[in-house]
């Protein structure tokens, strides 16, 4: 099976800029979560999906926003870029109802000037 | 509120050695605790997860809820183990995982 795939691998963007980010889990896998990663904050939970509907939600400002559709494919949405915002943003997916981000992509580099 | 506490940032060990790799966790219910591991330039991964009480790669981990603690143990340190290492914990049935700073172990030959 291919793995969890996430476009794209990497981004520059200014602030006050918007960005969609996309994840596409494994195949038959329903459950999609977000996770922002930066070397002072380390590995931060944003969302997690399971069949269109969002599950949880970590504490991040709600210009962070995620969605996912029909075919598990999930997209994140963050509007009014700042420049904190430059991370590493993980997608992870796991088959089961309760998601345990078994599977990681590898992550889509934001970098905001 | 949750938490996972890695104490350490780095711990340095020669080959053949063994390992430790610490996590203690703040969670008054009962947890489902995790290993993951990210090797340089690839993606991070599941190593292991306490439920399945399972050894992969000669890495096992115990819970032990008298002392809130989920630490990585390795009987004899491989160069290929070094890597970066997260403890993470999910509280009650959800997909919020809470992770750890991480720990780089890094085995020298």
């Amino acid at each position: 099976k291919a793995g969890v795939t996430q476009t794209p691998r990497y981004l520059i963007k200014t602030r006050g800029q918007q960005v969609t980010l996309s994840c596409s889990p494994i195949s038959g896998h329903r459950s999609v979560s977000w996770y922002q990663q930066t070397p002072g904050q380390g590995l931060q939970f944003l969302f997690e999906y399971f069949s269109e509907t969002q599950r949880n939600k970590g504490n991040f400002p709600g210009r962070f926003s995620g969605r996912q559709f029909s075919n598990s494919r999930s997209e994140m949405n963050v509007s009014t870029l700042e420049l904190g915002d430059s991370a590493l943003y993980l997608c992870a997916s796991s088959p089961g109802v309760a998601g345990r981000s078994e599977y990681f992509g590898p992550g889509t580099r934001l970098l905001v000037l | 509120a949750q938490r996972v506490t890695q104490p350490e940032k780095l711990l340095s060990v020669f080959k053949g050695a063994p390992v430790e790799l610490k996590c203690n966790y703040s969670y008054s219910g009962s947890p489902e605790l995790f290993w993951y591991v990210q090797y340089s330039r690839q993606r991070l991964q599941l190593l292991l997860r306490h439920i399945s009480r399972e050894s992969i790669k000669g890495f096992t981990a115990d819970l032990n809820k008298g002392e809130t603690s989920f630490h990585l143990k390795k009987p004899f340190a491989q160069e290929e183990d070094s890597a970066m290492y997260y403890c993470a914990l999910i509280a009650g049935n959800t997909g919020k995982l809470i992770f750890g700073q991480g720990t780089t172990l890094q085995v020298k030959p």
